[in-house]
């Protein structure tokens, strides 16, 4: 299968610490993007870094990714309360094929 | 609010039965992808169409069918329901050009119960 995993399946943390979320894959990708959902909702798309990037930020957001390792990780640094909530990473294997997406990464931040 | 809608939101029904989901994606979008999402497979890949054909084809059942229509809303079709078939099926839009993928805008999904 070519579906991701992501790494730890629960993450429990405090406000203003950073979550770390890490994703590995088994085949070659043409990039690879995360996702958020929040319970029971439809998921959010948070950033997207294609095969040839090797770092990429957006705001509190900082992903890596490392194509020799295939695995990628997700950073949130100074988290709050509401981004509780599932993290998934998504791979799109050749330029036009659907994403697969791995089991995710439940994050709780308490307040 | 992603632009995609999804109905209806849930939906009981009984083993045996038939059901319609039914996708409108972001205005200007061509592509509808279906996934489905249960606690044990997590979100898996059904199908993918583009401007009314068929992309491409995942983990999809033969008792389920899809079909994009001309004004690119999309309907999931569920037959002979199994207790298994009780998820959260979603839909998306890309608005990428020549159905390249691209970042993907997720419906709220219609939450199916099969009793």
């Amino acid at each position: 299968s070519q579906q991701g995993e992501e790494d730890p399946q629960a993450l429990s943390i405090q406000e203003g610490e950073n979550a770390t979320m890490n994703c590995s894959y088994k085949t070659s990708i043409n990039n690879l993007q995360w996702y958020r959902q929040n319970s029971g909702r439809g998921l959010v798309h948070l950033i997207l870094i294609r095969s040839n990037e090797r770092e990429k930020h957006s705001g509190r957001l900082r992903v890596t990714l490392d194509t020799s390792k295939k695995s990628s990780s997700l950073l949130i640094t100074a988290s709050r309360a509401a981004d509780t909530a599932s993290y998934f990473c998504a791979t799109e294997h050749q330029a036009g094929t659907a994403l697969i997406f791995g089991k995710g990464t439940t994050l709780s931040v308490s307040s | 609010d992603s632009g995609v809608t999804q109905t209806p939101k849930h939906l009981i029904t009984a083993t045996g039965q038939r059901v319609t989901l039914r996708c409108s994606p972001r205005s200007g979008d061509l592509s509808v992808y279906w996934y489905q999402q249960s606690l044990d497979q997590g979100l898996q890949f059904l199908i993918q169409y583009y401007n009314g054909e068929e992309r491409a084809k995942g983990n999809i059942l033969e008792r389920f069918s899809a079909q994009q229509f001309p004004d690119l809303h999309s309907e999931l079709n569920l037959s002979s329901l199994e207790l298994g078939d009780s998820a959260l099926y979603f839909c998306a839009s890309s608005s990428r050009p020549g159905g390249n993928t691209g970042e993907l805008f997720f419906g709220e999904g219609s939450r199916l119960t099969v009793l």
